[in-house]
């Protein structure tokens, strides 16, 4: 079975400075992989997918996410956060069944 | 175009009333998902929809909750009778393809019972 995990539940980044969020998945072949982002009381957006090709996808908000299939992840940067992007992001697998989501990272930003 | 909407935005009920959280999908999206978020277990697919049938309930916790999709524009998400561990944020979401397409999340219902 699918599974994903990212293994920071808080990050604190200062307003300026680059962000990785990392996200692991684990499914026997090429998943779809997603990351959302979570402001309070709002739902799940999407910042951006990959289902193939370019190992480098880029999305919404100047968020970009790398896969790299050796080492089964999907992680997530950014190059200079803003204080607007203090949120909890998601990174999702779908192997053609469910979509399971990794438990979250918390993004707080530091003036 | 219109996003996933969701109703009520919040409930709060008293232990042992009937709950029903609406939803309606984004217009020609044919999957319909309802999910459970709470901090402990974070979020979770309760059951989900491909034209109007429910294909995968696996997820849903108890007899207590049920699903139906009457018709393409709407869903509901009952729990009768509610108990205070129910308490959680219930989302619907909706794509127009299971796996390939991205799912749309609504604004969720934050659900408390008492």
């Amino acid at each position: 079975a699918q599974s994903v995990t990212q293994p920071d539940i808080h990050i604190t980044v200062s307003e300026g400075a680059s962000l990785e969020l990392r996200c692991n998945y684990s499914y026997g072949a090429t998943p779809y992989l997603f990351w959302y982002v979570q402001s309070p009381g709002q739902g799940l957006q999407l910042l951006l997918k990959y289902f193939s090709g370019d190992t480098l996808v880029q999305g919404i908000k100047g968020f970009e996410a790398e896969f790299k299939r050796s080492q089964s992840s999907f992680n997530l940067r950014k190059p200079s956060v803003h204080w607007s992007d203090a949120a909890e992001y998601f990174c999702a697998v779908n192997g053609g069944n469910k979509l399971v989501f990794g438990a979250g990272t918390i993004l707080r930003v530091k003036s | 175009d219109a996003g996933v909407i969701q109703s009520p935005r919040h409930e709060v009920t008293e232990m042992g009333q009937e709950v029903t959280l609406r939803c309606k999908p984004i217009s020609g999206h044919d999957y319909l998902f309802w999910y459970r978020q709470t901090m402990m277990r974070g979020l979770e697919l309760l059951i989900y929809f491909n034209n109007n049938v429910p294909i995968d309930d696996s997820g849903m916790p108890e007899d207590r909750f049920s699903a139906k999709m009457p018709n393409a524009s709407f869903s509901t998400l009952k729990i009768q009778p509610s108990e205070p561990r129910d308490s959680a944020v219930y989302f619907c979401a909706s794509s127009s393809d299971r796996g390939n397409q991205p799912q749309h999340f609504g604004d969720g219902t934050r659900l408390s019972i008492l």
